[in-house]
This record gives C-alpha cells, structure tokens and sequence, in this order.
C-alpha cells in the first residue's frame, strides 16, 4: 500500500527564514506526486504536480524538487500570508488510481 | 466562478438522522471524488466516479452512498448517522482518473450530537 510521511508536523519561521519541508514516500509506479496548500477552513489548494525523479516546479517563493523517495517543498524568504497547512500526496501505479495524502506540515510565518 | 462547489458548508444534526450533501463541477471534469479530513486533518479518499461509474470504494460503511446523476453532479448521502462521522467531507474533481490534478471544493463540516 502507498504511504506518504511528511515532516516535521509543524513549523515555525520568522519571516524571511528560509526552510524546506519534506515528504518521504513508498509507492509501487509513481504517476504523479502533488503538493497542495490548505488554509484553515478551506479546501486543499493546488500548487504542483512532480512525476520524474529530478523534475522541480517553482512559484512564486516556493519550490518543488523530487527524487525517488522524496521530495521537499523549498520555502524562499517565506511571509505571513504563506502560513497555511502543506500536503503531499502520490498518485501509485495501482489500477484503482487512489490518491494518498500525507498528514501535512502546518507552517507558521511570524512578522 | 466555483469550479468544485458542495453545500451546505456546515451541518449539524443528530445521530439517526439520514442527511445528502451536494457536489457540482462546472470543469468539465470526468472524475469526481469523496474525500473525509477527520480531526487530526487526515484526508482520506471515500469514493471516485469516472463518468459515472464507481471506480473506487475504499472500506466505506453502506450507509454511506454516493450517487452521480451525470459527470458534473455527486453527491453523498449518509444513513443513521453516528457520532464519528463528524469530519469534514470534501468534494474534488479531475480532468481523467490518470494523474490529472485534483481540485477540491470548499468543505462540507459535518456535526452528529
């Protein structure tokens, strides 16, 4: 069965304090791996989708790198507005195509 | 425009009660999903449907069914609601069941007193 295991459970930066988060996982055939953001209250965000091993995506201040076992999502000179919940989740290779989420990091920007 | 919409967003009721909850994607999406985030904001998949076919049942009571009257609806209906089904219930949506991104709607928070 696929497993997702993100560290650590929270964090807390100042702002301006770079970090990367990260999302160990195991999986029989990686089709895709996701990040998403989830503020309190809401849904799951999208942010990016990772399918080879030394594939990145960036947006704005955040990065996403892969290799075959992780992945680690790069938090650049982070802000306030950036607090929020960060999912992994891995799409296997299984024939049923089920979504496994991690339990998430919950960052915390101060001013 | 809201691509994935459910309602209601809150719902409180008692236990024994039947209660639905309604989802609609306006993507054009094949591939609609249930999602439940318990309390420690575990977000585990219920159900999928790829053009209105069951594709995914995942150790789910029956008293919970999901019904999809076409691609762009599903809906949930829950039976003799217990007390630990309180959770949050997200509808999503993607593009095929094949690696597409899914996109999630806004939540639906369930309450059993």
């Amino acid at each position: 069965e696929d497993q997702v295991t993100q560290s650590p459970e929270a964090l807390r930066l100042q702002e301006g304090e770079s970090s990367s988060l990260n999302c160990s996982y195991t999986v029989s055939g990686l089709r895709g791996l996701f990040w998403y953001r989830q503020d309190p209250g809401k849904g799951p965000e999208f942010l990016f989708t990772l399918y080879s091993a030394g594939e990145e995506k960036e947006k704005e201040r955040l990065k996403a790198t892969l290799t075959k076992k992780e992945s680690f999502l790069h938090i650049t000179a982070p802000k306030p507005e950036d607090s929020a919940t960060y999912l992994c989740a891995v799409l296997g290779g299984g024939s049923n195509y089920k979504l496994t989420f991690g339990k998430g990091t919950l960052l915390t920007v101060n001013p | 425009d809201t691509a994935v919409s459910q309602t209601p967003k809150y719902l409180v009721t008692q236990m024994g009660n039947d209660k639905s909850i309604k989802c609609e994607q306006n993507l054009g999406h094949d591939t609609m999903y249930w999602y439940k985030q318990d309390s420690k904001k575990f977000l585990k998949i219920m159900f999928s449907y790829n053009n209105k076919e069951l594709i995914i049942n995942e150790t789910v009571p029956n008293r919970f069914s999901p019904k999809s009257p076409d691609k762009a609806h599903l809906n949930l209906h829950i039976n003799s609601l217990e007390l630990g089904d309180s959770a949050v219930y997200f509808c999503a949506s993607s593009q095929t069941v094949a690696g597409n991104t899914i996109y999630f709607g806004e939540g639906s928070w369930l309450t059993v007193v």
